[in-house]
């Protein structure tokens, strides 16, 4: 069974702090995704990173795939209240699926 | 159009009731998914169509019964549904079946009574 662990569950910061989240999984991924949703709402696709190794960087949030594609991290610099929610990591698998992981709450407080 | 809709936005329904979940995309997405997600946490895959034929099913009740009329559209038929379906059903669709991710609906809020 292809799992995905995110690391932390929950995040509370300081506006203009920095903070990663985690996602790690023992399966080899032909890419990963990232989501970010706000309650009640659908999940909005922030970035998909395909190739080992490979940093993808929008506007504050940096990406990155590790280089054996079994794990990827999100880092946020300067965090603003606007980040605040539920960070998805999501990735392929065969037979048409994605699997998402538990996901990480963000609160950054102004 | 890069947008999937989703309607209703909320839907209360008595347990004898029969309701229908809507998704429309016109972005050419050949294939499109229900999924279901609870508070606090991760969306459950339901049912994937590709090219508007069922492709998984991932062992849900019967009383949900997707419906593909067409390459834009996709329903979610309910009947006879329990307190504990109440949640979050959302809809997605994407071109690559995935592998570059998904565009989401915003959702149908449903709360079964």
């Amino acid at each position: 069974t292809q799992l995905l662990e995110q690391s932390p569950q929950f995040l509370s910061i300081q506006e203009g702090e920095n903070l990663t989240v985690y996602c790690n999984s023992s399966s080899v991924f032909s890419s990963l995704q990232w989501y970010r949703q706000e309650p009640g709402e659908g999940p909005v696709l922030l970035v998909t990173v395909v190739t080992g190794g490979e940093v993808k960087k929008l506007k504050r949030l940096t990406f990155q795939f590790g280089d054996a594609r079994k794990d990827s991290s999100l880092h946020i610099t300067a965090a603003q209240p606007g980040d605040t929610g539920l960070y998805l990591c999501a990735a392929k698998t065969s037979y048409d699926k994605v699997i998402f992981g538990p996901g990480t709450s963000l609160s950054v407080i102004p | 159009d890069t947008e999937v809709t989703q309607t209703p936005k909320h839907l209360v329904m008595g347990m004898t009731n029969k309701k229908s979940l809507k998704c429309e995309q016109h972005m050419g997405h050949r294939a499109m998914y229900w999924y279901k997600q609870k508070a606090k946490k991760p969306p459950e895959l339901m049912f994937v169509y590709s090219y508007e034929k069922l492709s998984i099913n991932e062992s849900v009740p019967s009383r949900f019964s997707p419906e593909c009329p067409n390459s834009s559209l996709l329903n979610l038929h309910l009947h006879a549904l329990q307190p504990e379906d109440s949640a979050l059903y959302l809809c997605a669709s994407s071109q690559d079946f995935g592998l570059y991710g998904y565009t989401f609906g915003s959702g149908t809020r449903l709360t079964v009574v």
